[in-house]
């Protein structure tokens, strides 16, 4: 059984830093693309990032480029999100995913965390 | 850039009931990139259809997908009280990865 376990999470000041973790299990974590979604509350989904399975291919939502940084650990399954200039409107719960259709063509995240809140206010 | 615009934005209806739930993107897109999810509250969402058609795994066949193009529908046919949550479809571009919708909200006349 897939099992994608986000932690790091808390309050934090604007301007401030955040580090979320994803712990993966269930699959063959190195050889997928994975990605973090956001849910601001009382909105939809909202994609931030994602990174290839051998990290080589990075994407960003553009209202995060420069501020926050994904990345991987294959070693041990760990997915990353490194938040720096956090703001107000980056307050939201923070999904880690699991993407597919890259090789397809037929995309979907068919995967989700239980999400960790991450909350911007002074 | 894809727009994906949802409606209605809420229904009510009663357990027994088949309801349609309409996405329409603002341009034409792939099916196969055309998914719908369901959200109850406190939880992640939870992939349903996939591919504009194709049921996720353990998705029962009350739950179909259908359309092309701009057009594309979620049909759940006889309402479970399980089944009354929030249902958002989602785009994949490879310019702007995932979009969403902003929802519909199945609520319990």
């Amino acid at each position: 059984e897939v099992q994608l376990v986000e932690s790091g999470g808390g309050l934090v000041r604007p301007g401030g830093s955040l580090r979320l973790s994803c712990a993966a299990s269930g699959f063959t974590f190195s050889t997928f693309t994975m990605s973090w979604v956001r849910q601001a509350p009382g909105k939809g989904p909202e994609w931030v990032a994602s990174m290839k399975e051998d990290g080589d291919e990075i994407s960003y939502l553009d209202s995060v480029k420069g501020r926050f940084t994904i990345s991987r650990d294959n070693a041990v399954n760990s997915l990353y999100l490194q938040m720096n200039s956090l703001r107000d409107e980056d307050t939201a719960v923070y999904y880690c995913t699991r993407p597919r259709g890259y090789a397809s063509g037929i995309y979907r995240l068919d995967s989700w965390g239980q999400g960790a809140l991450v909350t911007v206010s002074s | 850039e894809i727009v994906l615009t949802q409606s209605p934005g809420t229904l009510s209806l009663s357990p027994g009931e088949g309801v349609t739930l309409s996405c329409r993107a603002s341009h034409s897109v792939d099916s196969n990139s055309l998914a719908w999810y369901q959200q109850k509250p406190g939880q992640a969402p939870r992939l349903l259809i996939f591919a504009a058609s194709a049921r996720a795994t353990g998705i029962p066949d009350r739950f179909s997908g259908s359309g092309s193009g701009t057009d594309f529908i979620l049909t759940i046919s006889r309402l479970e009280p399980d089944d009354f949550a929030v249902y958002y479809c989602q785009h994949f571009g490879s310019s702007q990865g995932y979009t969403f919708g902003q929802g519909t909200k199945l609520e319990i006349k």
